[in-house]
């Protein structure tokens, strides 16, 4: 148990389908994470807050829409897709943004079909 | 460009034997390395990290070496087990950013 809890594990979604993506963290950290992971590609940065404030958007689709209620709740709301979209989404939190260790969550397996 | 890559995507490794996984980084601007090792179905966790003013690190099994001159990380793996089976990746990253430049990973298989 990593101390970061992703909910659900699998998601299979049609492209006009709206669904959101959670995670929370029990660590006491003040920044958490989204990371989008595809199939031999490296990890990709989406989204970062600290302290519920965004901070980064990392050039990501308006189709994905973050929420972050606390600090230590973080969702990924989601809403007409595309197939190419499929890949693991990782949550992930640390001390501070910017702090050097992140810690992950199990991750949400999506499928857009 | 920055980019940090593995030299190996598949590592075949004897049981007991010590693992060796490289990677290579181009940004010298970073000051931060870290490993993760990612099994199936979960994901990436914590194994070792190191900062540049050092070149190398131990942990329990694990030792990290950082090569500045050639921009090169290892990870090494002592007396390797079956649970160290799964996928390892490199990051680097430069103080003050969020950012983190991964690596694609290294599928290490350990052989009975």
């Amino acid at each position: 148990e990593t101390g970061v809890t992703q909910t659900p594990r699998h998601l299979v979604m049609g492209m006009t389908n709206k669904k959101s993506l959670k995670c929370e963290q029990h660590l006491g950290h003040n920044a958490m994470y989204w990371y989008k992971q595809s199939a031999k590609k490296p990890l990709e940065l989406m989204f970062v807050y600290s302290l519920e404030e965004r901070v980064e958007n990392n050039s990501v689709p308006s189709r994905f829409s973050p929420e972050c209620p606390n600090s230590s709740h973080l969702f990924l709301h989601l809403h007409t897709l595309q197939p190419e979209d499929s890949a693991l989404y990782l949550c992930a939190s640390s001390q501070e943004a910017g702090a050097e260790k992140l810690f992950f969550g199990s991750g949400t397996q999506l499928s857009v079909l | 460009g920055e980019s940090v890559g593995l030299h190996l995507p598949t590592l075949s490794v004897q049981e007991g034997d010590n693992s060796i996984i490289n990677c290579a980084y181009s940004n010298s601007a970073s000051d931060y390395f870290i490993w993760y090792k990612q099994e199936s179905g979960k994901g990436p966790q914590f194994i070792i990290d190191i900062r540049s003013n050092m070149d190398k690190r131990q942990g329990q099994r694990v030792t990290v070496l950082l090569n500045k001159t050639v921009k090169h990380l290892s990870l090494q793996i002592a007396a390797t087990q079956p649970g160290d089976s799964a996928v390892y990746f490199c990051a680097e990253k430069m103080a003050g950013t969020y950012k983190y430049i991964f690596g694609t990973g290294t599928r290490l298989k350990v052989l009975a």
